[in-house]
């Protein structure tokens, strides 16, 4: 059974750079038949995807936010992970990671950590 | 960017109804839809993908229909469980774009 769990500060302040982990247990990122991507959901919204990662490094993300994100994997530790500088409040959301079947979309989601931008 | 256009936006029923969602996407998108179900303080749950192909594991009364930029959720007889919040996703191109939402209520 696949499962993924985000990691990271539930609290950033304003300006800095904000860092989730997501760790993957009973599948490897390593596969070549998925991404791994990262989306968002601030609080009361919709969902928005930030980007997603292949194994091989190979990485799509959203205009929006390409100026500000990292998307990076450690196939060693079976995780990857998100870097967002310059947060600002805006960015306060629940992060998600999840697999991206390729050609079917995000099948499996992990339980998403709230993120919240603060002074 | 493909926008998905989802309506209604908010939709009342009761047990044992029928309920039809719709999502347009602003170009045509072949069937690279799916469709998720959240229940509050959790995360997405996908439902269909490939526009009707029913996720295994999710009960026989949702079906997806449709193609190119017109898609249909519908869930034929509502349960208690199922009053939450569904999205439409199109993934043929980046960025992947969600529809908006449609808050399903009793």
């Amino acid at each position: 059974q696949l499962q993924l769990q985000e990691s990271g500060p539930g609290l950033v302040k304003p300006s800095e750079t904000l860092s989730l982990t997501c760790s993957v247990s009973g599948g490897s990122i390593s596969s070549s038949s998925f991404y791994w991507a990262w989306i968002r959901q601030p609080p009361g919204k919709g969902l928005e995807w930030i980007g997603s990662i292949y194994y091989s490094g190979s990485t799509y993300y959203n205009p929006s936010l390409e100026s500000r994100i990292s998307i990076s994997a450690r196939t060693s530790k079976n995780q990857f992970s998100l870097r967002l500088s310059s947060v600002t409040a805006a960015d306060t959301a629940v992060y998600y990671c999840a697999r991206d079947a390729i050609l079917d979309s995000f099948d499996s989601w992990g339980q998403g950590t709230l993120v919240t931008v603060s002074s | 960017d493909i926008q998905m256009t989802q309506s209604p936006s908010s939709l009342s029923a009761s047990v044992g109804d029928r309920v039809t969602i719709t999502c347009r996407a602003s170009q045509g998108i072949g069937n690279d839809l799916g469709w998720y179900q959240q229940r509050p303080g959790r995360a997405p749950r996908r439902l269909i993908y490939a526009a009707s192909a029913l996720q295994s594991g999710v009960p026989s009364r949702f079906s997806g229909s449709g193609s190119g930029t017109e898609f249909t959720l519908s869930i034929s007889s509502l349960q208690p469980e199922d009053f939450a919040t569904y999205y439409c996703l199109q993934h043929t191109s980046y960025p992947y774009t969600f529809g908006q939402g449609t808050k399903l209520e009793i």
